[in-house]
């Protein structure tokens, strides 16, 4: 099983909206409604930002939200903040019942 | 509160073994499917392994099936990875996660560094 395809980085000034792709295959991405994103800030264990494509967990800002076209997954992040700078790792359900991640995006706030 | 406390990792020669434990605490833990996923260095995640609630039903990544083994004592609270004929590539930060809905793991250990090295 491949690794998710996502861009190494991400910028944005404050403020502003950045949207982070991860593409996959049929048997994952676009197999299943079960991409979820993680967010991992420097030295800490990552974070469940979304699942189910689009779900936001308790206690995550609705400025992250979640989409799905195919085989392509993305997460927007929106009036983008310091405290968002961290790496972003999407993750899906495959068809071989095991769970893949993306390459992860480091996303840098100007 | 959700608290999840690997343990076991260390440095280790090529070809040696390790078993990686995670202690569970602040919620049913029998009652939750469990995950490895770990971290080389400066790198990207990469999901191991998921036990099921009950052990019955356990999935490896392809990749790495063969040299690793999940298990748990729902007893005991606790998860356990047995990696086998180590190499250097296998080092990395291990981390334990709780599996959650829609093949998540929403709550994570801090994780275990294992150092492969001669």
């Amino acid at each position: 099983q491949s690794a998710l395809t996502q861009p190494a980085s991400v910028s944005g000034s404050p403020g502003q909206s950045i949207t982070i792709s991860c593409t996959g295959t049929s048997s994952d991405v676009g197999g299943y409604n079960y991409v979820s994103w993680y967010q991992q800030q420097s030295g800490k264990a990552p974070k469940l930002m979304i699942y189910d494509v689009s779900n936001r967990p308790s206690g995550v800002s609705n400025r992250f939200s979640g989409s799905k076209s195919g085989n392509t997954a993305s997460l927007t992040i929106s009036g983008l903040q310091a405290e968002d700078e961290a790496d972003y790792y999407c993750s899906s359900y495959t068809i071989n019942n095991t769970r893949v991640f993306g390459t992860g995006t480091k996303v840098t706030v100007l | 509160e959700v608290q999840l406390v690997e343990s076991g990792g260390g440095l280790v020669q090529p070809g040696g073994s390790l078993r990686l434990s995670c202690a569970a605490s602040g919620f049913t833990f029998s009652s939750y499917s469990m995950n490895w996923v770990r971290q080389t260095p400066g790198k990207g995640l990469e999901w191991i392994s998921y036990i099921s609630s009950t052990g019955s039903n356990i999935y490896y990544a392809d990749s790495l099936r063969g040299r690793f083994t999940i298990s748990r004592d729902n007893a005991k609270n606790s998860l356990y990875l047995q990696v086998n004929s180590l190499r250097a590539e296998d080092t990395a930060v291990y981390f334990c996660a709780r599996g959650g809905v829609g093949a998540t793991c929403d709550y994570w250990g801090q994780g275990t560094l294992v150092t492969v090295s001669s």
